[in-house]
């Protein structure tokens, strides 16, 4: 069975620091991977997705994904937070197929000092 | 282009009322989807379309009934709401079925019911 497992509930970073969020996976098929982004009271935006091309994926905003297959991980960088950057992002997973169906992690809250 | 959009933005019923989320895309897409968002929860599949003329159930679909109106537009209707329904929205539409395919998101209804 597919599975996503967001290990920080919480990040919390200084402004012009890096940002991880980490995103371990579980999936029987090849998956496909995504980031969203959710800023309060606004509904999810795509930061970026991997599908199976380039392991290395650049999203927007500066984001990007490594595909970690012998570490079944996806995890989400930027090398310098800006105060905007403050949102959930959710880590989420395809089941694959013809039936795309997304498995959403449970979200993890950035924080950004000033 | 709106993308997807969804009324009401905001909705407090009374426990046993019945009431519809309406929620419309303009891409074109053949699949939508609606999902429930609670604290600490992700979010999580209610009921998909993944074409005009058919509905499938998600992971959470009781209590819930949708109507694939036309090929624009994805209703979601609660028949007699219960304080547990209390959540955010979100309806989402993709241009196909498919795993490789990222959802778009509308900006949810947060619904209270007493």
């Amino acid at each position: 069975a597919q599975s996503v497992t967001q290990l920080d509930s919480h990040v919390s970073v200084s402004e012009g620091t890096p940002v991880l969020l980490r995103c371990n996976y579980s999936s029987s098929y090849s998956p496909s991977l995504f980031w969203y982004v959710q800023h309060p009271n606004k509904g999810l935006q795509l930061l970026l997705k991997y599908t199976s091309a380039a392991t290395l994926v650049k999203g927007i905003n500066g984001f990007e994904a490594e595909f970690k297959k012998s570490e079944t991980s996806f995890h989400l960088t930027k090398p310098s937070a800006h105060m905007s950057d403050a949102a959930e992002y959710f880590c989420v997973v395809s089941i694959g197929g013809s039936q795309g169906n997304l498995i959403f992690g449970k979200g993890t809250k950035l924080s950004v000092k000033p | 282009n709106a993308g997807v959009t969804q009324t009401p933005k905001f909705q407090v019923l009374k426990t046993g009322q019945s009431m519809t989320l309406q929620c419309a895309q303009d891409m074109n897409h053949n699949s939508m989807y609606w999902y429930r968002q609670d604290p600490g929860m992700g979010l999580r599949l209610i009921y998909y379309s993944a074409s005009e003329g058919t509905t499938d159930k998600g992971e959470v679909p009781n209590g819930y009934n949708v109507s694939r109106l036309n090929k624009r537009e994805f209703s979601l209707r609660l028949e007699s709401a219960a304080p547990s329904q209390t959540s955010v929205y979100f309806c989402a539409s993709r241009v196909r079925d498919s795993a490789y395919n990222e959802q778009f998101f509308g900006p949810g209804t947060r619904l209270t019911v007493l």
